[in-house]
C-alpha cells in the first residue's frame, strides 16, 4: 500500500536550516506530483511547495519563496525540503502529500514530521 | 490567492443526523481545462489529513456513500446524511485550480 514517511524534523534555532525527506513506497513514485503542506500547532493547512513528477516545474507558498526549496530524486523515490533562514512561525507540522496521476488533487498525506524553530 | 471561507466553524450533530458544511471561495475554482478543483479532507484527532471528495463531488476510494459533495464556481457544500461517532474530527475543503493551492480554516464536528 502507499507509504510516505517523513524525516529530518526536529529544534532548529531561528536563521537555521534543516533538511525533510519523505521516502515513499507502494506506488510508482516518478509519475506523481508531490507537495509539501504544513499544518501550525492546534491550527490549520497550509500549502507550503509542489514539484512535479520530473522536477521541472516546482511552485512556492508566499511565506517561504526563497527561503524553501522542494526536489525530487526519483532514482530513490523520495522527496526533499530544504528549509532555511527559518522563523518561529515556521514552527509546524509537515506533511508529504502525493497527488493523483492525473493532478490537481492531494490524496495521500504521510504521518507528518515536526519542525520547532526556538532558541 | 484564493481566499476560501467556510461555515460553520463548530457543528454539534446528534448521531444519526445529517450535517452540513458550506466552502466558497473568493473566485471562481473553473480551471482553464474546465475542471473544478475542489477536494474536501477529513482530519480525525491526532491522524493527518484524509481525502473524501475530489472535484467537487467524486468520492475516493473507501469513503462511505454518506459523504457527498456539490456545488459549482465558488459555493460548494458537503453532506455527511448520517453522522456517526467515527465521523468526529476537522473537515477542510481545499482549492487546486490555481496556485497557491489553499484551504478552509477547518470546521470541526463534534457530536452533542
Amino acid at each position: 500500500q502507499v507509504q510516505l514517511v517523513e524525516s529530518g524534523g526536529g529544534v532548529v534555532q531561528p536563521g537555521g536550516s534543516l533538511r525533510l525527506s519523505c521516502a515513499a513506497s507502494g506506488f510508482g513514485f516518478s509519475g506523481h506530483g508531490m507537495h509539501w503542506v504544513r499544518q501550525a500547532p492546534g491550527t490549520g493547512l497550509e500549502w507550503v511547495a509542489y514539484i512535479s513528477w520530473d522536477g521541472s516545474a516546482r511552485e512556492y507558498a508566499g511565506s517561504v519563496k526563497g527561503r524553501f526549496t522542494i526536489s525530487r530524486d526519483n532514482s530513490r523515490s523520495t522527496v526533499y525540503l530544504q528549509m532555511s533562514s527559518l522563523r518561529t512561525e515556521d514552527t509546524a507540522i509537515y506533511y508529504c502529500v502525493k497527488e493523483v496521476s492525473s493532478g490537481w488533487t492531494l490524496d495521500f498525506w504521510g504521518q507528518g514530521n515536526l519542525v520547532t524553530v526556538s532558541s | 490567492d484564493i481566499v476560501m471561507t467556510q461555515s460553520p466553524l463548530s457543528s454539534p450533530v446528534t448521531l444519526g443526523q445529517p450535517a452540513s458544511i458550506s466552502c466558497r471561495s473568493s473566485q471562481s475554482l473553473v480551471h482553464s481545462d474546465g475542471n473544478t478543483y475542489l477536494s474536501w479532507l477529513q482530519q480525525r484527532p491526532g491522524q493527518p489529513p484524509r481525502l473524501l471528495i475530489y472535484q467537487i463531488s467524486t468520492r475516493f476510494s473507501g469513503v462511505p456513500e454518506r459523504f457527498s459533495g456539490s456545488g459549482a464556481g465558488t459555493d460548494f457544500t458537503l453532506k455527511i446524511s448520517r453522522v456517526e461517532a467515527e465521523d468526529v474530527g476537522v473537515y477542510y475543503c481545499t482549492q487546486a485550480t490555481q496556485f497557491p493551492w489553499t484551504f478552509g480554516q477547518g470546521t470541526r464536528v463534534e457530536i452533542k
